[in-house]
């Protein structure tokens, strides 16, 4: 099983809005991950975890708040978010960090008016 | 900075032919070079390639790595309508970015009944 599973699907905000992302895996990898991907563009790395610890942030605004809760959940906390944060977020794990085969969820397609 | 160009960035083919896919890199503490295919959300696993010259296979698709010309290239026989999609190229690396993946900007491979 290499599923990565991730709610919601879709999802719209306004700019004062607080909402979460969520991120769930079975597959008792110890590294997740947060990406970005914007329309016609790679993929781009937000956020690392490992162990459930901060091991990577790639300089995300603070309006995007990670956070690891166990080895199996990853969250991603939006408050105050801009119309250009409108993306595809997708999360991803691995069996550890550096062991670079990373299987990714489906994605949630954000909105922001 | 680390660097990842794929070529071309669109194809279009019929049915049955064959295709070859193109990713160049330049990238501090290579570790690893991995291919995803991307349909409509999630970038799903195909090859991950970490010797030089040796060829990675899965039914119609395989790979191979040159890490003395810092490229790789992903094959596609016999082609079909459900292969297309947006195939990325992506690189592992250590030292500071250990377990980050840098992607390329993707090839986009449309294939016609």
């Amino acid at each position: 099983d290499t599923e990565v599973t991730q709610t919601p699907k879709h999802l719209v905000m306004g700019m004062t809005n607080k909402k979460s992302l969520k991120c769930e895996q079975h597959m008792g990898h110890r590294a997740m991950y947060w990406y970005k991907q914007k329309a016609k563009k790679p993929p781009e790395l937000m956020f690392v975890y490992s162990y459930e610890k901060l091991s990577i942030n790639e300089s995300v605004p603070s309006r995007f708040s990670p956070e690891c809760p166990n080895s199996s959940l990853l969250n991603l906390h939006l408050h105050a978010l801009q119309p250009e944060d409108s993306a595809l977020y997708l999360c991803a794990s691995s069996q550890e960090q550096g062991m670079d085969t990373q299987y990714f969820g489906p994605g949630t397609r954000l909105t922001v008016l | 900075e680390d660097k990842v160009v794929q070529s071309p960035l669109s194809l279009v083919v019929h049915e049955g032919d064959t295709v070859t896919l193109n990713c160049s890199y330049e990238v501090t503490n290579f570790r690893s070079l991995l291919w995803y295919k991307q349909e409509k959300k999630a970038p799903t696993f195909l090859f991950m390639l970490t010797s030089s010259g040796i060829e990675k296979k899965s039914g119609r698709l395989s790979s191979i790595l040159d890490k003395k010309e810092l490229f790789s290239i992903l094959n596609i026989t016999a082609t079909q309508t459900g292969d297309s999609a947006i195939y990325l190229c992506a690189v592992g690396a250590g030292g500071t970015s250990y377990g980050k993946l840098t992607f390329g900007q993707g090839t986009i491979l449309t294939v016609h009944p």
